[in-house]
């Protein structure tokens, strides 16, 4: 198994530039999740999805938008990149209802200039 | 919604010493997750340490063990007979429990441990 993958692992931006972080994994999980990490501050809930279909928003979601289209991937959007997305970004995925260990990816470091 | 607070940004220690991590949080739910994440350099999120809110027994895994007190809101980190190689970003999370599903983790800030050789 790979695990968690996330692509690509950096990318530089110019503000109202959009792009899109991928994620995607090979564990049938139904639980995925993005997180973002600031210095000095511990990762912070971006959106999740309990399944196929299904997403939600976490504890910052504003400027991010997500789908679910298939179990593997849970694509991260930004619409209109700003310097305060300037950030590193994690993937995560879990299996439903089992031992609630969420396995990371090794995360995507972005610069918004 | 659930908060967790780490108190020592950065924590300095020599090899083969025993340091112990602080870790406190505040929620209303019952039942829920505590957990030890290690960040080394590579920054790649590595899971030390699990403890489920309705075990009494607190979680060992080799060096690694807690001290899980449930009615103060505390759950510390110990790392036995430290090495070079624990030299990493610590974080305390939270997660509450979903029957039947799965839920965010809810990070502290980190600390920052330094192995002295």
């Amino acid at each position: 198994n790979a695990g968690v993958t996330q692509t690509p692992k950096f990318q530089v931006l110019k503000t109202g530039q959009s792009m899109t972080l991928q994620c995607a994994q090979d564990m049938n999980h139904e639980y995925m999740s993005w997180y973002r990490q600031d210095p000095g501050m511990g990762l912070r809930l971006i959106h999740y999805s309990v399944g196929a279909g299904i997403t939600d928003q976490g504890e910052v979601p504003n400027g991010y938008n997500v789908s679910r289209s298939t179990t593997e991937d849970f694509p991260l959007r930004l619409l209109s990149a700003a310097p305060s997305q300037t950030s590193v970004y994690f993937c995560a995925s879990q299996r439903r209802g089992a031992d609630n260990e969420q396995f990371f990816g090794p995360g995507t470091r972005l610069t918004v200039l | 919604a659930q908060t967790v607070t780490q108190s020592q940004p950065e924590m300095s220690v020599q090899e083969a010493e025993t340091v112990t991590l602080s870790c406190t949080y505040d929620t209303s739910e019952n039942n829920y997750y505590l957990f030890w994440y290690k960040q080394p350099p590579s920054r790649q999120m590595i899971l030390v340490i699990r403890q489920e809110a309705y075990k009494q027994q607190n979680a060992t895994e080799n060096r690694f063990s807690v001290n899980f007190q449930k009615a103060a809101k505390s759950f510390s980190l110990k790392i036995s007979d430290s090495q070079l190689g624990d030299t990493a970003m610590y974080f305390c999370a939270f997660m509450k429990h979903v029957w039947g599903g799965a839920d965010g983790l809810t990070f502290g800030k980190g600390t920052h441990l330094i192995i002295q050789p």
